[in-house]
């Protein structure tokens, strides 16, 4: 089936370093990505919607300066967290739809737990 | 704004069936969705329902759509330990997913 690989699992950083995370598409293309958030037993909010050759899309109350989404290919969108500070430290999800299947679900990675000290 | 609501807590007795619930807002919904988190990971798609279907089964899965109502259910059949998980409903609008609160499933031995 569909794999999303996310990359890093795992960031622990210090407060000012700005943090890339990566959402590829293995076996699929993907037009479309999505980047949600995860706050401790809470549900996920979608912070943008990552579009393949053109500027993302992003939800009311997230700042695009502060949460740079680059989706240079059909198979990779990345997302940099610049000057991150703790209030950043979040579980983020990537998800990704087939561009030849737009009525089926989409795919989510395994996430990324950014922690910043 | 569209909204997805869930109970957020079920506990069972393994063997047992669990049922999870949730209403959801937008009638134009074309597909309904069931995905399960386990600690510490993404998502994992479990099933999902097109909308004008009522009823689809999945080996222990089984969904439930009542569209008048707006309510949607996934039954677990002989729940397993390894079902403890948080099981998110969510539902389509303007290609975007909107999930609910999430249901913690505690399955006791």
């Amino acid at each position: 089936g569909a794999v999303v690989s996310q990359h890093p699992s795992r960031v622990i950083c210090k407060s000012g370093t700005s943090v890339k995370i990566e959402c590829r598409s293995l076996d699929f293309q993907a037009t479309t990505m999505f980047w949600y958030r995860q706050f401790p037993k809470q549900s996920l909010m979608l912070m943008a919607t990552s579009n393949e050759g053109s500027k993302a899309t992003y939800e009311q109350g997230v700042e695009k300066d502060k949460f740079l989404i680059n989706h240079a290919s059909l198979t990779l969108s990345t997302l940099t967290v610049t000057s991150a500070h703790p209030e950043d430290s979040s579980f983020y999800i990537c998800s990704a739809r087939d561009i030849g299947e737009p009525n089926q679900p989409q795919h989510f990675g395994d996430g990324t737990r950014l922690s910043i000290l | 704004g569209e909204d997805v609501e869930q109970s957020l807590f079920l506990s069972v007795r393994e063997g047992d069936s669990s049922v999870i619930n949730c209403t959801y807002t937008d009638s134009s919904s074309t597909y309904l969705y069931w995905y399960k988190q386990e600690p510490g990971a993404g998502l994992q798609l479990l099933t999902y329902i097109f909308s004008n279907m009522d009823m689809k089964q999945d080996q222990r899965l089984t969904v439930l759509l009542n569209k008048k109502d707006k309510h949607l259910s996934l039954r677990i059949a002989d729940t397993q330990t390894g079902d403890s998980a948080i099981y998110f409903c969510a539902e389509t609008y303007t290609g975007k997913l909107i999930f609910g609160q999430g249901t913690t499933l505690q399955v006791k031995p």
